[in-house]
């Protein structure tokens, strides 16, 4: 079964400073590996994805991420932080079970991030 | 942009009522993805439609119904409610059967069971 693992429940950093969310992944296969952000008592935004391509995937606000074959890990990372980035991070990987449409993502356990000033 | 539409956003019910949630995709998408996200945890999957058919099934109990109807919209069913269904409830969607295709979600709907 694919399943994804984030290792820190909390992760805090200073404004203006670099910013990593960490992220390992399970799969048998190519993985499609996803990042969302969930702001408190809000939906799930998507941030970014990786599929095929290059390792350095970048997205939303400033985001991007690093997919690492060797090491399995898909790290979710921003060159300065922002207050208003502080919020839950969620990793997913893509199911592939079912042909035809309708497979699922798996959620990590989700890591919070605060950015303090 | 269209973004995946819920309803209702809130709502309170008493134990073993039913409840009704209702899910209109991003226009265009023919998948839907229900999950549910109990306080401080990750969003589990319950049910996707693909095309107006059932295409995956993960924990959704067996009070749970849900459907995709013609226009593409779903239903979320839930009866005999307990207060451990007290949750926020997502619908997501996404278009054909490519697995790299974005997934949106909604913003969800609270149900609170009492």
């Amino acid at each position: 079964a694919q399943s994804v693992a984030q290792p820190e429940d909390q992760v805090n950093v200073a404004e203006g400073n670099p910013l990593t969310v960490k992220c390992t992944y399970s799969v048998s296969g190519n993985p499609y590996l996803f990042w969302y952000v969930q702001y408190p008592n809000r939906g799930l935004q998507f941030l970014l994805k990786y599929i095929t391509g290059d390792n350095l995937v970048k997205g939303s606000y400033g985001f991007e991420a690093e997919f690492n074959k060797s090491q399995t890990s898909f790290h979710l990372k921003k060159p300065s932080a922002l207050v208003s980035d502080s919020a839950l991070y969620f990793c997913a990987v893509r199911d592939m079970r079912v042909a035809g449409g309708g497979n699922k993502l798996t959620f990590g356990t989700g890591t919070q991030l605060k950015v303090e000033l | 942009a269209a973004g995946v539409i819920q309803s209702p956003r809130h709502l309170i019910k008493e134990k073993r009522e039913t409840a009704t949630l209702k899910c209109y995709p991003i226009p265009r998408h023919d998948t839907v993805y229900w999950y549910q996200q109990g306080p401080g945890q990750d969003p589990q999957f319950l049910i996707s439609f693909y095309e107006k058919m059932q295409s995956d099934k993960g924990s959704i109990p067996d009070r749970f119904s849900a459907q995709q109807f013609s226009d593409y919209h779903s239903e979320l069913n839930m009866s005999s409610l307990e207060l451990g269904d007290s949750a926020l409830y997502f619908c997501a969607s996404s278009t054909g059967s490519y697995d790299g295709n974005t997934i949106y979600f909604g913003e969800g709907s609270w149900l609170t069971v009492v």
